[in-house]
Protein backbone atom coordinates (compact mmCIF):
# COMPACT_ATOMS: atom_id res chain seq x y z
CA UNK A 1 0.00 0.00 0.00
CA UNK A 2 1.66 3.26 -1.28
CA UNK A 3 1.56 6.44 0.69
CA UNK A 4 0.37 8.21 -1.88
CA UNK A 5 -2.79 7.51 -4.05
CA UNK A 6 -2.82 7.19 -7.74
CA UNK A 7 -5.55 5.41 -10.20
CA UNK A 8 -3.67 2.00 -11.04
CA UNK A 9 -4.80 2.99 -14.55
CA UNK A 10 -5.46 5.73 -17.39
CA UNK A 11 -6.37 6.10 -21.13
CA UNK A 12 -6.49 8.65 -23.74
CA UNK A 13 -7.08 8.52 -27.53
CA UNK A 14 -4.27 10.52 -29.69
CA UNK A 15 -4.59 14.38 -29.62
CA UNK A 16 -6.66 13.88 -26.16
CA UNK A 17 -6.10 15.58 -23.01
CA UNK A 18 -5.76 13.09 -19.90
CA UNK A 19 -5.04 13.35 -15.92
CA UNK A 20 -3.40 11.78 -13.24
CA UNK A 21 -4.29 12.28 -9.84
CA UNK A 22 -2.59 11.68 -6.69
CA UNK A 23 -3.40 12.11 -3.55
CA UNK A 24 -1.30 12.40 -0.35
CA UNK A 25 -1.81 14.31 3.61
CA UNK A 26 -0.75 16.73 4.94
CA UNK A 27 2.76 15.19 6.42
CA UNK A 28 3.77 15.00 2.49
CA UNK A 29 1.92 17.00 -0.44
CA UNK A 30 0.12 19.21 1.92
CA UNK A 31 3.73 21.01 2.78
CA UNK A 32 6.40 19.73 0.41
CA UNK A 33 6.08 19.95 -3.58
CA UNK A 34 5.39 17.46 -5.80
CA UNK A 35 7.15 15.72 -8.44
CA UNK A 36 6.35 13.38 -11.27
CA UNK A 37 8.20 10.40 -12.86
CA UNK A 38 7.45 8.69 -16.12
CA UNK A 39 9.02 5.31 -16.54
CA UNK A 40 9.16 3.60 -20.04
CA UNK A 41 9.59 -0.35 -19.48
CA UNK A 42 12.73 -1.45 -19.04
CA UNK A 43 14.28 2.19 -17.96
CA UNK A 44 15.07 4.06 -15.26
CA UNK A 45 12.45 6.69 -14.43
CA UNK A 46 13.09 9.90 -15.79
CA UNK A 47 11.83 13.35 -13.71
CA UNK A 48 8.75 14.90 -15.71
CA UNK A 49 7.70 17.33 -13.26
CA UNK A 50 9.47 19.19 -10.19
CA UNK A 51 8.12 21.84 -7.43
CA UNK A 52 4.43 20.97 -8.45
CA UNK A 53 4.53 22.36 -11.98
CA UNK A 54 7.96 23.27 -12.90
CA UNK A 55 9.38 21.10 -16.00
CA UNK A 56 12.99 19.56 -16.53
CA UNK A 57 14.77 20.79 -19.39
CA UNK A 58 13.35 18.88 -22.52
CA UNK A 59 10.21 17.78 -21.35
CA UNK A 60 7.77 19.20 -23.78
CA UNK A 61 5.01 21.88 -23.04
CA UNK A 62 1.89 19.26 -23.60
CA UNK A 63 3.27 17.95 -20.03
CA UNK A 64 1.95 20.33 -16.68
CA UNK A 65 1.38 19.66 -13.03
CA UNK A 66 -0.90 21.14 -10.66
CA UNK A 67 -1.10 21.17 -6.73
CA UNK A 68 -3.93 21.92 -4.22
CA UNK A 69 -4.29 20.93 -0.73
CA UNK A 70 -3.22 17.75 0.00
CA UNK A 71 -3.51 16.70 -3.79
CA UNK A 72 -1.82 16.70 -6.79
CA UNK A 73 -2.45 16.42 -10.55
CA UNK A 74 -0.14 15.62 -13.68
CA UNK A 75 -1.96 16.47 -17.23
CA UNK A 76 -0.74 15.37 -20.44
CA UNK A 77 -2.58 17.07 -23.64
CA UNK A 78 -1.93 16.44 -27.25
CA UNK A 79 -1.95 12.77 -26.65
CA UNK A 80 1.36 10.42 -28.12
CA UNK A 81 1.75 6.84 -28.59
CA UNK A 82 4.81 7.55 -26.74
CA UNK A 83 3.77 8.53 -23.65
CA UNK A 84 2.20 5.25 -23.41
CA UNK A 85 4.41 4.57 -19.64
CA UNK A 86 3.77 4.22 -16.12
CA UNK A 87 3.64 7.60 -14.18
CA UNK A 88 4.93 8.16 -10.34
CA UNK A 89 4.09 11.49 -8.26
CA UNK A 90 6.38 11.75 -5.35
CA UNK A 91 6.89 14.09 -2.22
CA UNK A 92 9.03 14.35 0.97
CA UNK A 93 7.07 13.15 3.91
CA UNK A 94 8.11 14.98 7.28
CA UNK A 95 6.21 11.80 9.39
CA UNK A 96 8.96 9.37 7.61
CA UNK A 97 11.50 11.39 6.83
CA UNK A 98 11.89 9.73 3.75
CA UNK A 99 10.32 10.55 0.13
CA UNK A 100 7.38 8.49 -0.64
CA UNK A 101 6.07 7.04 -4.17
CA UNK A 102 2.48 6.84 -5.75
CA UNK A 103 1.81 3.29 -6.47
CA UNK A 104 2.16 3.92 -10.13
CA UNK A 105 -0.40 5.00 -13.11
CA UNK A 106 0.12 2.98 -16.22
CA UNK A 107 -1.02 5.37 -19.34
CA UNK A 108 -2.82 3.59 -22.50
CA UNK A 109 -2.45 5.21 -25.77
CA UNK A 110 -5.39 4.13 -27.41
CA UNK B 1 27.63 14.44 -17.85
CA UNK B 2 26.25 13.08 -15.04
CA UNK B 3 26.31 9.04 -14.51
CA UNK B 4 25.29 6.70 -12.07
CA UNK B 5 26.45 3.09 -12.12
CA UNK B 6 25.22 0.50 -10.14
CA UNK B 7 26.56 -2.84 -9.27
CA UNK B 8 26.34 -5.99 -7.13
CA UNK B 9 23.32 -7.58 -7.62
CA UNK B 10 22.76 -11.43 -8.01
CA UNK B 11 20.70 -14.00 -6.67
CA UNK B 12 21.32 -15.06 -3.04
CA UNK B 13 19.16 -17.35 -0.59
CA UNK B 14 17.10 -15.80 2.29
CA UNK B 15 19.44 -14.93 5.37
CA UNK B 16 22.37 -13.92 3.26
CA UNK B 17 23.82 -10.72 2.79
CA UNK B 18 24.94 -8.67 -0.41
CA UNK B 19 26.74 -5.14 -0.89
CA UNK B 20 25.71 -3.20 -3.58
CA UNK B 21 27.65 0.25 -5.12
CA UNK B 22 27.40 2.79 -7.35
CA UNK B 23 30.40 4.98 -9.20
CA UNK B 24 29.24 8.45 -9.57
CA UNK B 25 30.92 10.77 -12.27
CA UNK B 26 30.22 14.06 -13.80
CA UNK B 27 29.21 16.29 -10.94
CA UNK B 28 30.97 16.81 -7.60
CA UNK B 29 29.56 14.06 -5.87
CA UNK B 30 30.16 15.49 -2.24
CA UNK B 31 27.77 18.24 -2.97
CA UNK B 32 24.62 15.94 -2.76
CA UNK B 33 23.04 13.82 -0.92
CA UNK B 34 22.37 9.93 -2.39
CA UNK B 35 20.04 7.92 -2.10
CA UNK B 36 18.71 3.98 -2.65
CA UNK B 37 14.96 3.09 -4.35
CA UNK B 38 14.11 0.05 -5.82
CA UNK B 39 11.30 -1.75 -7.26
CA UNK B 40 10.00 -4.91 -7.48
CA UNK B 41 9.35 -6.54 -10.82
CA UNK B 42 6.49 -5.41 -12.37
CA UNK B 43 5.43 -3.33 -9.15
CA UNK B 44 5.90 0.86 -8.17
CA UNK B 45 9.03 2.79 -6.77
CA UNK B 46 9.53 2.22 -3.07
CA UNK B 47 13.03 4.62 -1.39
CA UNK B 48 14.88 2.27 0.90
CA UNK B 49 17.67 4.31 2.04
CA UNK B 50 19.04 8.15 1.79
CA UNK B 51 22.48 9.69 3.02
CA UNK B 52 23.27 13.57 3.26
CA UNK B 53 26.94 14.73 1.65
CA UNK B 54 28.75 14.31 4.86
CA UNK B 55 27.12 11.14 5.82
CA UNK B 56 25.68 12.94 8.97
CA UNK B 57 22.26 12.27 7.85
CA UNK B 58 21.06 9.17 7.33
CA UNK B 59 17.48 7.64 6.90
CA UNK B 60 16.02 4.24 5.91
CA UNK B 61 12.42 2.72 5.43
CA UNK B 62 10.76 0.73 8.03
CA UNK B 63 10.86 -2.16 5.83
CA UNK B 64 14.66 -2.16 5.81
CA UNK B 65 15.71 -0.46 9.00
CA UNK B 66 17.93 -2.97 11.10
CA UNK B 67 19.46 -4.96 7.79
CA UNK B 68 20.46 -2.28 5.53
CA UNK B 69 23.44 -0.12 5.76
CA UNK B 70 24.02 3.25 3.87
CA UNK B 71 27.36 4.68 3.43
CA UNK B 72 29.43 6.63 0.99
CA UNK B 73 32.97 7.47 0.20
CA UNK B 74 33.42 10.68 -1.43
CA UNK B 75 37.09 10.31 -2.06
CA UNK B 76 36.01 7.66 -4.28
CA UNK B 77 32.65 9.15 -5.37
CA UNK B 78 30.83 5.86 -4.43
CA UNK B 79 27.67 5.03 -2.91
CA UNK B 80 27.05 1.38 -1.12
CA UNK B 81 23.89 -0.51 0.09
CA UNK B 82 25.01 -3.65 2.72
CA UNK B 83 21.79 -5.66 2.79
CA UNK B 84 21.84 -7.91 5.74
CA UNK B 85 19.29 -10.88 6.47
CA UNK B 86 18.06 -10.59 3.36
CA UNK B 87 14.37 -11.33 3.16
CA UNK B 88 12.32 -12.88 -0.42
CA UNK B 89 10.41 -9.46 -0.33
CA UNK B 90 13.74 -7.86 -0.98
CA UNK B 91 13.88 -8.95 -4.50
CA UNK B 92 13.73 -5.55 -6.81
CA UNK B 93 15.69 -3.62 -8.84
CA UNK B 94 17.83 -0.97 -7.01
CA UNK B 95 18.44 1.86 -8.31
CA UNK B 96 21.17 4.04 -6.83
CA UNK B 97 19.88 7.88 -7.11
CA UNK B 98 21.21 11.55 -7.14
CA UNK B 99 19.47 13.88 -4.43
CA UNK B 100 18.26 17.59 -5.03
CA UNK B 101 20.65 18.88 -2.98
CA UNK B 102 23.15 18.25 -0.18
CA UNK B 103 20.33 17.60 2.60
CA UNK B 104 18.32 14.83 2.36
CA UNK B 105 15.25 16.49 2.06
CA UNK B 106 13.84 16.46 -1.04
CA UNK B 107 11.93 13.99 -3.72
CA UNK B 108 12.94 15.44 -7.18
CA UNK B 109 15.48 13.19 -8.60
CA UNK B 110 17.00 13.95 -12.07
CA UNK B 111 19.77 11.53 -12.38
CA UNK B 112 18.99 7.47 -11.65
CA UNK B 113 21.49 4.64 -11.86
CA UNK B 114 20.68 1.53 -14.65
CA UNK B 115 19.27 -0.41 -11.84
CA UNK B 116 20.64 -3.53 -10.62
CA UNK B 117 18.68 -6.71 -10.13
CA UNK B 118 18.90 -8.20 -6.56
CA UNK B 119 17.31 -11.90 -6.28
CA UNK B 120 16.38 -13.50 -3.16
CA UNK B 121 15.27 -17.13 -3.53
CA UNK B 122 15.97 -20.16 -2.09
Amino acid sequence: QSVLTQPPSASGTPGQRVTISCSGSSSNIGYNTVNWYQQLPGTAPKLLIYSNNQRPSGVPDRFSGSKSGTSASLAISGLQSEDEADYYCAAWDDSLNGPVFGGGTKLTVL
Amino acid sequence: EVQLVDSGGGLVQPGRSLRLSCAASGFTFDDYAMHWVRQAPGKGLEWVSGISWNSGNIGYADSVKGRFTISRDNAKNSLYLQMNSLRVEDTAFYFCVKGERGVLMGASYVSWGQGTLVTVSS
